[in-house]
């Protein structure tokens, strides 16, 4: 029983490359979340997933695209990355009771240079 | 805009000491309060949450303290130890939102044996 998986654990890109974060749950949960960690700025939300089929913005959009593929996975899509998107982005999970907690992946760090 | 505000950025406690955390809400629509807990290289998990109907909770040695006229929070890590050690996020749900949480900026623990 592994939780929330997200892969790769390290990345460093280049200004202007893509990519794609994985994220990946085995907990059966509905709704699923991409936040970005940054010193002295907590975790900001970027992108959520309430089922399978749908997505919303979150706090910092800007510059992300998610696909929800299916019930188990929520990938975070960056099309030209810049270095202000230098930062760790954790993948959550929640099972949908008002006080459950988010169960959070432990993060895909990533340098744009 | 950061609706929920933490502090202090960073504390040094001894071993044995009481460490303290402060957060201040301002949206009063807030209805529950958890704390988050990140050790390096890990996703923040769940350590305590309280709702506002109740002044404080505890839960070995951690307690949340809560003032609901005041709109402050916070955590007590009580007779510190070593293992303590991490990044501690105040948070709150974002009213009639799907799961979101407000994060504040978070506060690094550090317990010197």
């Amino acid at each position: 029983n592994a939780g929330v998986t997200q892969t790769p654990k390290f990345q460093v890109l280049k200004t202007g490359q893509s990519m794609t974060l994985q994220c990946a749950q085995d907990m059966n949960h509905n709704s699923m979340y991409w936040y970005r960690q940054d010193p002295g700025m907590g975790l900001r939300l970027i992108y959520y997933s309430a089922s399978e089929g749908t997505t919303d913005k979150g706090e910092v959009p800007n510059g992300y695209n998610v696909s929800r593929l299916n019930k188990r996975e929520f990938s975070l899509r960056l099309e030209s990355a810049a270095p202000s998107q230098t930062s760790v982005y954790f993948c959550a999970g929640w099972a949908g009771s008002y006080n459950s907690p988010l169960h959070f992946g432990n993060g895909t760090r990533l340098t744009v240079t | 805009q950061q609706q929920v505000k933490q502090s202090p950025q960073s504390l040094i406690v001894q071993k044995g000491g009481i460490s303290i955390i402060n957060c201040a809400y301002e949206n009063t629509a807030f209805d529950y309060f958890p704390w988050y807990q990140q050790f390096p290289g890990k996703g923040p998990a769940l350590l305590i949450a309280i709702r506002p109907d109740v002044s404080e909770k505890k839960e070995g040695r951690f307690t949340i303290s809560f003032n609901k006229s005041a709109k402050q929070f916070s955590l007590h890590i009580m007779d510190s130890q070593p293992g303590d050690s991490a990044t501690y996020f105040c948070a709150a749900p974002v009213p009639d939102s799907w799961g979101k949480l407000q994060f504040g900026a978070g506060t690094q623990v550090v317990v010197t044996p």
